[in-house]
């Protein structure tokens, strides 16, 4: 079965600081990984995807992926935070069952 | 575009009380899906569709039913309400089946059952 873990449901970082975001999966089969991001009372939007190639994916607003299948990892980087960031975070595994998503991360960014 | 609507955006019930989320895309998306979110457990997958006339379970199916009769809607109803169903409900869909296309999400819709 795949599945998909986020480190840490609430994280805080200072504006101008590094966001680092953990997603670790598991999956049988080699996986699309997704991140997506919510805003308040909004739906859910793509920040970036990883399906085949460059293992390192740049995504909006200056977001960055790197897709470890050593490690298992697909974690989310920002070099510097910015208060419109405050939001949360979801990562999402698609191996040979439907899409799974993480339980989320809220990203609290402190003035 | 519209992309993906959902209404209403807030509904409160009554247990037992029945009632439909309406979910309408305008994008000619083959693929449409319901998902329900609660703090703590990220999104689940109710129901989904690959297709007009074509719909299959998804992770947390009981309590709801679907039906695809368009390419465009996809709604989503409850037949008897129940207090465990008090949720956010999103409806997103995708071109062709691929997993590897991504969803676009509508806004959600509030329910709270009482």
């Amino acid at each position: 079965a795949q599945s998909v873990t986020q480190l840490g449901s609430h994280v805080s970082v200072s504006e101008g600081a590094l966001v680092l975001l953990r997603c670790n999966y598991s999956s049988s089969v080699p996986p699309y990984l997704f991140w997506y991001v919510q805003y308040p009372n909004q739906g859910l939007q793509l920040l970036l995807k990883y399906t085949t190639g460059a293992t390192l994916v740049k995504g909006i607003n200056g977001f960055e992926a790197e897709f470890k299948k050593s490690e298992t990892s697909f974690h989310l980087t920002k070099p510097s935070a910015h208060m419109s960031d405050a939001a949360e975070y979801f990562c999402a595994v698609k191996g040979n069952e439907k899409l799974t998503f993480g339980t989320g991360t809220r990203l609290t960014i402190i003035p | 575009n519209a992309g993906v609507t959902q209404t209403p955006k807030f509904q409160v019930l009554k247990t037992g009380q029945s009632m439909t989320l309406q979910c309408a895309q305008d994008m000619n998306h083959e693929y449409m899906s319901w998902y329900r979110q609660d703090p703590g457990m990220g999104l689940r997958l109710i129901h989904y569709s690959v297709g007009a006339g074509i719909t299959d379970q998804g992770e947390v199916p009981n309590g709801y039913n679907v039906s695809r009769s368009t390419t465009e809607d996809f709604p989503l109803r409850l037949l008897s309400a129940a207090p465990s169903q008090t949720s956010v409900y999103f409806c997103a869909s995708r071109r062709g089946v691929s997993g590897a296309n991504v969803l676009t999400f509508g806004a959600g819709s509030r329910l709270t059952v009482l």
